[in-house]
């Protein structure tokens, strides 16, 4: 079984500051990990994936994420938030092997203040 | 280009009727799922297509569930006689073939049972 664990509901930052949103993750094999953004009223959007090589991965909107094999994390980063950063943060992940299919944690809502 | 696009945005149904959930993915992913998204929860699998057939529907609560996918494209998730604990956002993703690639969402179905 796979399953991804975010252990913070929110994260507030002020404008300006580097952000985290953690994310840790249990898979069989090798992992395939996701982050992905949820704005009101709005699908998900792809923000950046790790599959293999270089621990930090660079994505959209000056996004980034750390792969750590032996804490099974994968938390996402940005150097300096923006007020429009602030929406519904979702990581997810699926193995090599086996189902298809993507297991999300449950989210986290970023609050970036002026 | 064109992204995932789903119809209905909304559907309101009463206890006990048939809905039908259609979704059209990207052009040329040949790969397919639809996801349910409870309030304050991240997305769970439903189902996977490969092309026409479904891969993978271990997702599926029970058997008023169904989907269906005919030409490898538009796919349709049937509902039948709706609970209301079936009150949902249903998301559709679609992906090229492959492990390793992400899958792109559609804005989601509301889906209401009153």
């Amino acid at each position: 079984a796979q399953s991804v664990a975010q252990p913070e509901d929110q994260v507030n930052v002020a404008e300006g500051n580097p952000l985290t949103v953690k994310c840790t993750y249990s898979v069989s094999g090798n992992p395939y990990l996701f982050w992905y953004v949820q704005y009101p009223n709005r699908g998900l959007q792809f923000l950046l994936k790790y599959i293999t090589g270089d621990n930090l991965v660079k994505g959209s909107y000056g996004f980034e994420a750390e792969f750590n094999k032996s804490q099974t994390s994968f938390h996402l980063k940005k150097p300096s938030a923006l007020v429009s950063d602030s929406a519904l943060y979702f990581c997810a992940v699926k193995g090599d092997t086996g189902r298809r299919a993507l297991t999300f944690g449950s989210g986290t809502r970023l609050q970036v203040q002026p | 280009g064109a992204g995932v696009s789903q119809t209905p945005s909304n559907k309101v149904t009463e206890k006990g009727k048939y809905v039908e959930l259609r979704c059209d993915p990207i052009s040329g992913h040949t790969a397919l799922y639809w996801y349910r998204q409870s309030l304050g929860q991240g997305p769970e699998f439903l189902i996977y297509f490969q092309g026409t057939g479904a891969a993978d529907d271990s997702g599926l609560p029970n058997d008023r569930f169904f989907a269906v996918r005919p030409e490898g494209s538009v796919s349709t998730l049937k509902i039948q006689r709706t609970e209301r604990g079936d009150s949902a956002m249903y998301l559709c993703a679609s992906s090229l073939s492959g492990t390793y690639n992400e899958q792109f969402f559609g804005p989601g179905t509301r889906l209401t049972v009153l």
